[in-house]
């Protein structure tokens, strides 16, 4: 079974610019999960999507950051226009039931606003 | 204050030793805790959970709980330095799907 697949596993932007990160849950899982860590900080909630729906949004910083997930498949990440402060590893998760000891994690994808 | 608090670390023991990590968390809501092990530039995977109070076993693994004093642990019996990452602590409340991470105790096992 192929796990949680995000991409890029890194990205590199100045300040201004669009960024767009994806993540691929594993197959039937409806409970999407985004996940932010911070430099030196500990990894935070960001989302939450049940197949297409947003169930939670309370973690997301500001409006700048704009989460989708078409379909109820796969989920995206945009951050427009990117902050110095949005640099971080961002972690995609997901589950089949909506509690998470069934979470299953992304490797994550390393941005870096210059 | 934060929510969940871990000592960052780095822990360090020998080969064979128990490692012994500690987590405390302010929020007396907090029903479910998730020990997760992160190797560098990995993504995090659960190791074990516990939900009362008491301990729990899987293998080489113990969490521990105690609501009254707000603390979870995690013993790792016979310690590998395949053991060695950062551990983080995540609690969540009542039904809840979002975890609440510490920032991580990072193990060294010496061989």
């Amino acid at each position: 079974e192929a796990g949680v697949t995000q991409f890029p596993s890194h990205s590199v932007i100045e300040k201004g610019q669009t960024v767009t990160l994806r993540c691929d849950p594993i197959s039937g899982h409806d409970n999407l999960y985004w996940y932010r860590r911070v430099m030196g900080k500990e990894i935070k909630f960001l989302l939450h999507f049940v197949k297409e729906s947003k169930q939670d949004e309370s973690g997301m910083p500001n409006n700048r950051f704009l989460a989708e997930r078409t379909g109820g498949t796969y989920s995206t990440l945009k951050v427009q226009p990117a902050e110095l402060e949005d640099s971080g590893v961002y972690f995609c998760a997901s589950s089949r039931q909506g509690l998470s000891e069934k979470l299953f994690f992304g490797s994550g994808t390393q941005l870096s606003v210059l | 204050q934060k929510e969940v608090e871990q000592n960052s670390g780095p822990l360090s023991v020998p080969e064979g030793a128990i490692a012994s990590l500690n987590c405390t968390y302010s929020d007396r809501g907090s029903q479910s805790f998730f020990w997760y092990r992160q190797y560098s530039g990995k993504s995090p995977e659960l190791i074990m959970s516990i939900y009362s109070n008491g301990d729990k076993e899987d293998g080489r693994f113990t969490a521990q709980l105690n609501k009254a004093s707000q603390y979870v642990s995690l013993l790792i019996r016979d310690s590998q330095p395949s053991d060695s990452a950062t551990y983080l602590c995540a609690g969540t409340q009542d039904s809840s799907y979002k975890l609440i991470f510490g920032s991580g105790t990072r193990l060294l096992v010496r061989p």
